[in-house]
């Protein structure tokens, strides 16, 4: 997915634990996002990312926190997993083509049981 | 801020028939637009992007779509469409001053043989 990889690809985990999710790409982009995709909703955006340690909430923020060290890395956890986190994760790049266009990544499934 | 709407969360149609998918957004400032697909257990890809310019804008796979300000709509539309285009349809916005990308909950295109 032109230089986008996200792991784990698939994760089941119980409620209560906590969990990261990577992000790495190897584009250089200044914008990394973080999208949840759940049938009926389409992909809501959690956190992004328009640099280095400079981080923004999306729609759905709330249980999730986001880290952005390195510019080719971006980090998504869960700090105490639920149920209601159950979904695909996204990870998407952009803002160095002009007009915000993304890339995406494969996507990561987790389930917490 | 802004926001995405499609009207039709699944459209069957034959093959070879032509297919229109709408989309309407809201946002108090300028904007551009995008139409993404996801095939069945795959990330997104862009199918196309309005940044300015003319209001009909062409994509892969023989799709196009029209930008009416007016009506705030970028509806998506294919002439013939083949048993390869059954995907999963996303419209998108995002601001022009570069922001959060915010997608509808889309639209999930069944081509009948």
């Amino acid at each position: 997915d032109a230089g986008i990889t996200q792991s784990p690809r698939h994760k089941v985990t119980e409620t209560g634990t906590p969990v990261t999710l990577r992000c790495h790409q190897t584009e250089n982009h200044r914008y990394m996002y973080w999208y949840r995709q759940d049938p009926g909703h389409g992909l809501r955006l959690i956190h992004y990312s328009y640099g280095v340690k400079d981080t923004d909430k999306g729609e759905v923020s709330d249980g999730y926190s986001v880290s952005r060290s390195k510019t080719e890395d971006f980090l998504l956890t869960l700090e105490s997993a639920t149920s209601s986190q159950t979904s695909v994760y996204f990870c998407a790049i952009g803002g160095e083509s002009g007009a915000n266009v993304l890339t995406f990544g494969a996507g990561s499934r987790l389930t917490v049981l | 801020a802004q926001s995405v709407t499609q009207l039709d969360s699944q459209v069957p149609v034959f093959e070879e028939a032509p297919v229109e998918l709408r989309c309407n957004y809201s946002s108090s400032v300028s904007v551009y637009l995008f139409w993404y697909v996801q095939y069945p257990n795959q990330g997104l890809q862009l199918l196309l992007k309005y940044l300015s310019g003319s209001t009909l804008v062409k994509g892969i796979n023989g799709f196009e779509a029209e930008f009416n300000k007016s009506q705030t709509s970028f509806h998506l539309r294919k002439p013939s469409v083949h048993i390869s285009d059954t995907a999963e349809y996303f419209c998108a916005v995002t601001p022009t001053s570069y922001d959060k990308v915010i997608f509808g909950p889309g639209t999930s295109l069944s081509v009948i043989p």
